[in-house]
């Protein structure tokens, strides 16, 4: 089975400064690892992933995250926040190993930039 | 636009009546999926389709929902005897098969409200 979870209901943040959104996973082979982003009445926007390769995954917007085999995690960080980064933020995950083409979502993570 | 294409964006509907939502996915993604989203949670997979084969269904897919792709371009959902617990965002999204572990592209839903 696979599994995402995010430990914070709500991040807030000054703009300005740097921001993490946390991410752990539970797969029973590889990881393939998503970030996606949903506006009010917009649909899922995909940020980054993380197939193989370099632990640091750059992506839109400015955002970037950084895979760590060893502690299962993978956390969703900008050096830097801006007040239009409020928004409601989901990891998700696919076990590579199993064929399975679904991605379990976490239960998300809403992030909130006060100017 | 060229994004995935949800319609209707909202539907109300009496408990008991049937609903059909139909998907358009991005021209020449060759996978198609369905996830439904409920307030403060994130997306559960429904089922993928693969050109015109429905390839997996997870066991929220109740005998009364079913989903067809019949030419490998657009999709329906429809939902039977409709029960409140169905009230919920319906999402699709789309990807591209021939590049291995591509991420999925979102539409901006159906909102479902049974009453």
């Amino acid at each position: 089975a696979q599994s995402v979870a995010q430990p914070e209901d709500q991040v807030n943040v000054a703009e300005g400064n740097p921001l993490t959104v946390k991410c752990t996973y539970s797969v029973s082979g590889n990881p393939y690892l998503f970030w996606y982003v949903q506006y009010p009445n917009r649909g899922l926007q995909f940020l980054l992933k993380y197939i193989t390769g370099d632990n640091l995954v750059k992506g839109s917007y400015g955002f970037e995250a950084e895979f760590n085999k060893s502690q299962t995690s993978f956390h969703l960080k900008k050096p830097s926040a801006l007040v239009s980064d409020s928004a409601l933020y989901f990891c998700a995950v696919r076990d590579s190993d199993t064929g399975r083409r679904a991605l379990t979502f976490g239960s998300g993570t809403r992030l909130q930039v006060q100017p | 636009d060229t994004g995935v294409s949800q319609d209707p964006r909202h539907k109300i509907t009496k408990r008991g009546q049937n609903v059909t939502f139909r998907c358009d996915p991005i021209s020449e993604h060759n996978r198609l999926y369905w996830y439904r989203q409920t307030l403060g949670q994130g997306p559960e997979f429904l089922t993928y389709f693969q050109n015109e084969a429905q390839l997996e269904k997870s066991r929220l897919l109740s005998d009364r929902f079913s989903a067809e792709r019949p030419k490998g371009s657009f999709s329906t959902l429809e939902i039977q005897r409709t029960e409140q617990g169905d009230s919920a965002m319906y999402l699709c999204a789309s990807s591209l098969v021939r590049q291995l572990n591509t991420e999925a592209f979102f539409g901006q839903g159906t909102r479902l409200t049974v009453v």
